[in-house]
């Protein structure tokens, strides 16, 4: 299998502007996850999908984050308009949730930089 | 507020020391406890996991010890080698909770030659 396929891998852009996230997830998973990676706050959950319907999205942000999972096999993370807080690295993550311990398995990530 | 408080920050070991990484949780819920290893530029991968009713785990040089009464658990890498050189996260998660991990802030961990 692939893995998780995310892209961009590295995204600049300004502030003020749209950033469309991808995410490809592992085939056979029936959970995906959004994180936020920065060196202050560490791996945070923004929102998960289970059978692409989202079940937690107290994690995001703000309104100007927005997550859609319109099939099983694609999801997108949304930011507009972003800011140079929104600084980061976002990884997708997937899971099964036949599996016992529900293992993630997250993607390499997209860097994004707000100017 | 974290729910997972792991230290230390950072720690540096000699080849073919013990790098010992700590975590503690304060909610009695969690029912499994994953430690995660990140190599710059990639997304974090599992290394080994409990569940609380066992006191350790061990996997090749890496064990988990754990302390349910105590409320914390150490992820000890025996033999450090160079190519252990990572972050390390240590998560946990409540059976109530089955698709929330809160994760530990991360241990950057350096073995030096």
């Amino acid at each position: 299998d692939a893995g998780v396929i995310q892209s961009p891998r590295h995204e600049v852009t300004e502030m003020g502007q749209e950033v469309t996230l991808r995410c490809k997830p592992i085939s056979g998973h029936d959970y995906l996850f959004w994180y936020r990676q920065t060196m202050m706050r560490g791996l945070e959950l923004l929102i998960y999908f289970n059978n692409n319907v989202p079940i937690d999205d107290s994690g995001m942000p703000e309104d100007r984050f927005s997550a859609k999972m319109p099939n099983a096999s694609f999801s997108t993370l949304k930011i507009q308009p972003s800011e140079p807080r929104d600084s980061a690295v976002y990884f997708c993550a997937s899971s099964s949730g036949t599996e016992n311990t529900g293992e993630l398995f997250f993607g390499e990530g997209s860097r994004l930089t707000v100017l | 507020q974290q729910q997972v408080k792991q230290s230390p920050q950072s720690l540096i070991v000699q080849k073919g020391g013990i790098s010992i990484i700590n975590c503690a949780y304060e909610n009695t819920a969690f029912d499994y406890f994953p430690w995660y290893q990140q190599f710059p530029g990639k997304g974090p991968a599992l290394l080994i996991a409990i569940r609380p009713d066992v006191s350790e785990k061990k996997e090749g040089r890496f064990t988990i010890s754990f302390n349910k009464s105590a409320k914390q658990f150490s992820l000890h890498i025996m033999d450090s080698q160079p190519g252990d050189s990572a972050t390390y996260f240590c998560a946990a998660r409540g059976a109530d909770s089955w698709g929330k991990f809160q994760f530990g802030a991360g241990t950057q961990v350096v073995v030096t030659p």
